[in-house]
This record gives structure tokens, sequence and C-alpha cells, in this order.
């Protein structure tokens, strides 16, 4: 089975700054790692996706996540926060490539000060 | 948009009603999900069709009664619901089912049982 958690509940930063959400995951496989954005109203967007290629991975809207395997975490970051990156942000692991049940993270609400 | 719309997208029920969920996917896809997403709890996986057929169910109670007519359509049939059955429902629409296949999300319905 796996697990992710996400460390932070809620992230508040400034316009312009940088945005870190830490995940950690636990997998008995070589895990799928997905990183989502939920705006309000609004259904799970892909933001970015690991599948065992490159570590560092690059995602949509200036996003990017870096796999470490000897931390087991799968943070996600992002060089400079913008207004509209305010949104619920969800870790997803699933486990081997057969098993389509998705782990999701409890979620991390970022919020965006001007 | 992602390609997979859900209506309502809201709705208010009594405890007696009836009432139906729709789900659509315009992506081609073989595989649909059934989510809950409850207030500060992960989501959590209802049901799985693959290619019309129910792969998971996943220790949902009766009174949600799924239908997946063909493999654009997902329904979530509801009765006599609980009022902590509330919550904003997702459809998801994947590829096949496997860990590296990208799930898209609709964007909900939020129910409410009074």
């Amino acid at each position: 089975a796996q697990s992710v958690t996400q460390l932070d509940s809620h992230v508040s930063v400034s316009e312009g700054t940088p945005v870190l959400l830490r995940c950690n995951y636990s997998s008995s496989y070589s895990p799928s790692l997905f990183w989502y954005v939920q705006h309000p109203n609004k259904g799970l967007q892909l933001l970015l996706k690991y599948t065992s290629a490159a570590t560092l991975v690059k995602g949509i809207n200036g996003f990017e996540a870096e796999f470490k395997k000897s931390e087991t975490s799968f943070h996600l970051t992002k060089p400079s926060a913008h207004m509209s990156d305010a949104a619920e942000y969800f870790c997803v692991v699933s486990g081997n490539s057969n098993d389509y049940k998705l782990s999701f993270g409890a979620g991390t609400t970022v919020t965006v000060r001007a | 948009e992602t390609g997979v719309t859900q209506t309502p997208r809201h709705l208010v029920m009594g405890m007696t009603n009836k009432k139906s969920l729709k789900c659509e996917q315009h992506l081609g896809h073989n595989a649909m999900y059934w989510y809950k997403q409850s207030a500060k709890k992960p989501l959590e996986l209802m049901f799985v069709y693959s290619l019309e057929e129910r792969v998971e169910n996943n220790s949902v109670p009766s009174r949600f009664s799924p239908e997946c007519p063909n493999s654009s359509h997902l329904f979530l049939h509801l009765h006599t619901l609980q009022p902590e059955d509330s919550a904003l429902y997702l459809c998801a629409s994947s590829q096949d089912l496997g860990g590296r296949d990208i799930q898209y999300f609709g964007a909900g319905t939020r129910l409410s049982v009074l």
C-alpha cells in the first residue's frame, strides 16, 4: 500500500516570492507521483507527474517538483508566486503500474498576499 | 476545461429524495471514477468502471448506486441519503486503468443533504 503526507495544511506567501509545498510519500513499489491543483468551485487539474524518468519534473504555470528517493519526498516549488496561484494543492501517489488506486494527501491551501 | 463535465453543479436534497448525478467525458477514455471529497479529508475513491464494467466498489453504502451505460457516461444515483453524505462528488476519467494513467477530473457536484 502507499500513502502520502503533506506537511503543511496552509502556506501563505507574498506575491513574487517563492512557493514551497512539501510532500512525503511511502510506497512499496516504484511510485508514480502527481501534483494536482484545485481552485475554488473547480475540479482537480494536473500540475505535473513523475513516473521514474527525470527526477526534476516541470509542470504547468511555472511549477516544478523534485523526486528524492532517499528522502521519500516530492516537494512542489515555484520561483515567484502569482495571485492566481491561490488554491488548494494535492500531492498524490499511485502504487505499481497496474494499480489505478491513487492515495491523496489532505491538501495544502495556498494564499497569496498582494 | 478538462473534458469531463458534471451536472448539476449544486444539489440540495432531503433525506427521502431520489436524485442522480451525471458525468460525461469527451476524451475517449476507457475508465471512469467517482470520488467523494469531504472537508478536511483526503479524497475517497467510491467506484471505478473500466469499459463499462464496475471494477471497484470501495465499501460504499447501498444508498449510492452507480451506473455506466457507455464509456462516455457515468451516473451516481442517490436515495435516502444522510446529512453526513453532504460533500463534493467528483468524477474522473483516464485512458485506461493503470498507475501511470493521468486521471482527469470534472468540476464536481456540491451536494447538500438536509
